[in-house]
């Protein structure tokens, strides 16, 4: 089955050491986007990529940054993960074109930061 | 910019029960409205989407929402609610951007349901 797949599920991680999260998706879906969820509240966008270029949202912190070496591809990576990051990072993918789609989530990866 | 409003974070039903799970947007232009179910430690699924055809939508798992543009309003109902309804659901709304759309999501609904 087409699907997004997310790496790894669970990632646990020191205070301060970087760490990178994994998107790959069979949909052949033009555009990428990285959500961070944390408890009990609405995902929230950090930045997507449309083909090759990339959005950033602008209250996004530098302390993430994105990768997307093709278009089934896209990584996420913290520099120097804090508390603050513990989170969930979902990756969704959608097809640009002139009508909305629906986005395509992953089952997400859980990042806790000790 | 485009928003979304969710009444309530959490929402206790018996089984068999009537849903409703209420959302309002926010939109200057005729929006596009969507609902996704979340359960523990997965991501967002679809239930259904309003892109300005139908104003009743009816969606997966027995779900359906309607569009109210003079209450502007998308609320979402399940006429007996089964304990598998259990879960997170979120009312989003899409916003063109930069040639793309970028979805805003409300803060949620947690959905507890009675045995």
């Amino acid at each position: 089955d087409a699907m997004v797949i997310q790496n790894p599920r669970y990632q646990v991680t020191q205070f301060g050491k970087p760490v990178t999260l994994s998107c790959s998706q069979t949909l052949n879906h033009n555009v990428m986007y990285w959500y961070q969820q944390k408890s009990s509240q609405a995902p929230k966008l950090l930045f997507h990529y449309y083909d090759k270029d990339f959005n950033n949202e602008a209250d996004t912190p530098d302390n993430f940054q994105s990768r997307r070496p093709n278009t089934s591809f896209c990584f996420l990576d913290i520099r120097s993960p804090g508390l603050g990051d513990a989170a969930m990072y979902l990756c969704a993918t959608s097809r640009a074109s002139g009508r909305v789609g629906e986005l395509f989530f992953g089952e997400g990866s859980r990042l806790t930061v000790l | 910019a485009q928003s979304v409003t969710q009444l309530g974070s959490h929402v206790s039903v018996s089984e068999g029960a009537l849903v409703l799970l209420r959302c309002n947007y926010s939109s200057s232009v005729p929006p596009y409205l969507f609902w996704y179910v979340q359960y523990p430690n997965q991501g967002l699924q679809l239930l259904l989407k309003y892109t300005s055809a139908a104003t009743l939508v009816k969606g997966i798992n027995g779900f359906e929402a309607e569009f109210k543009k003079s209450e502007t309003s998308f609320h979402l109902t399940k006429p007996s609610a089964h304990m598998s309804d259990a879960a997170e659901y979120f009312c989003a709304v899409s916003d063109l951007s930069a040639g793309t759309y970028k979805y805003i999501f409300g803060t949620g609904t947690r959905l507890k349901v009675l045995a």
